[in-house]
């Protein structure tokens, strides 16, 4: 089956600075979706990657699909208490519906 | 913006007791998915609906579990006989078509079995 993993488990940083987090699939994917939740929320769509190498960027907010589809990154550029919250990435395999959450990455803005 | 909504938003029961979650996808959304979430982990996927059955399902959609859109606008999940490890919060979630369309999640129903 599809194995997913998302690094880190945690991210404490001050305001200000820069957070990455990446997500690596086992399989060639047909496409990912990156999820965020704040806390006591629940998971709201960000984006959707689907060509290899594409990159796409929302404001503050990068996202990589590499270039053999099977990982992907998020980067925030200066984060914001905003931005405090758990990013799953939600890769597709070929002919799926459904999503496979990653573990996900949970964000602490310190301000 | 329309919204998944969610009902109720807690809910309470006793071990082996039955429950139905339901849930108003959005209205021109042709696919509906559950999903749950143990406290402080990952968002699993349970079961996706299209065309008025089951499309998929995960390993944890066991027997206990079943769905049905009983209208037009209602989406139910069913746990037959709840277990202490049940108690999660379940998403409810639609899209407009399948693979390419992003979910909208509704705010989710907290389960406690006690």
């Amino acid at each position: 089956g599809q194995q997913v993993m998302q690094i880190p488990q945690y991210q404490h940083v001050q305001e200000g600075e820069d957070f990455t987090t990446y997500c690596n699939s086992s399989t060639t994917l047909s496409n990912i979706q990156w999820y965020k939740q704040r806390p006591g929320g629940h998971p709201v769509f960000l984006i959707q990657l689907v060509k290899s190498g594409e990159v796409k960027k929302q404001k503050r907010l990068t996202f990589q699909f590499g270039e053999a589809k099977k990982n992907s990154s998020l980067h925030i550029t200066a984060t914001q208490t905003t931005d405090v919250g758990t990013y799953f990435c939600a890769p597709r395999g070929t002919g799926a519906n459904n999503l496979f959450f990653g573990t996900g990455t949970r964000l602490t803005v310190i301000p | 913006e329309p919204e998944v909504t969610q009902t109720p938003s807690h809910q309470v029961t006793q071990m082996g007791q039955e429950v139905i979650l339901r849930c108003v996808p959005i209205s021109n959304h042709l696919y509906f998915y559950w999903y749950r979430q143990i406290l402080g982990q990952k968002v699993e996927f349970l079961v996706s609906f299209y065309n008025n059955e089951i499309s998929e399902k995960s390993e944890i959609f066991d027997d206990q579990f079943s769905v049905e859109r009983p209208d037009g606008s209602n989406f139910t999940l069913k746990i037959r006989s709840t277990k202490l490890e049940d108690s999660a919060m379940y998403f409810c979630a639609s899209s407009l078509d399948g693979q390419d369309y992003e979910q909208y999640f509704g705010p989710g129903t907290r389960l406690t079995v006690t």
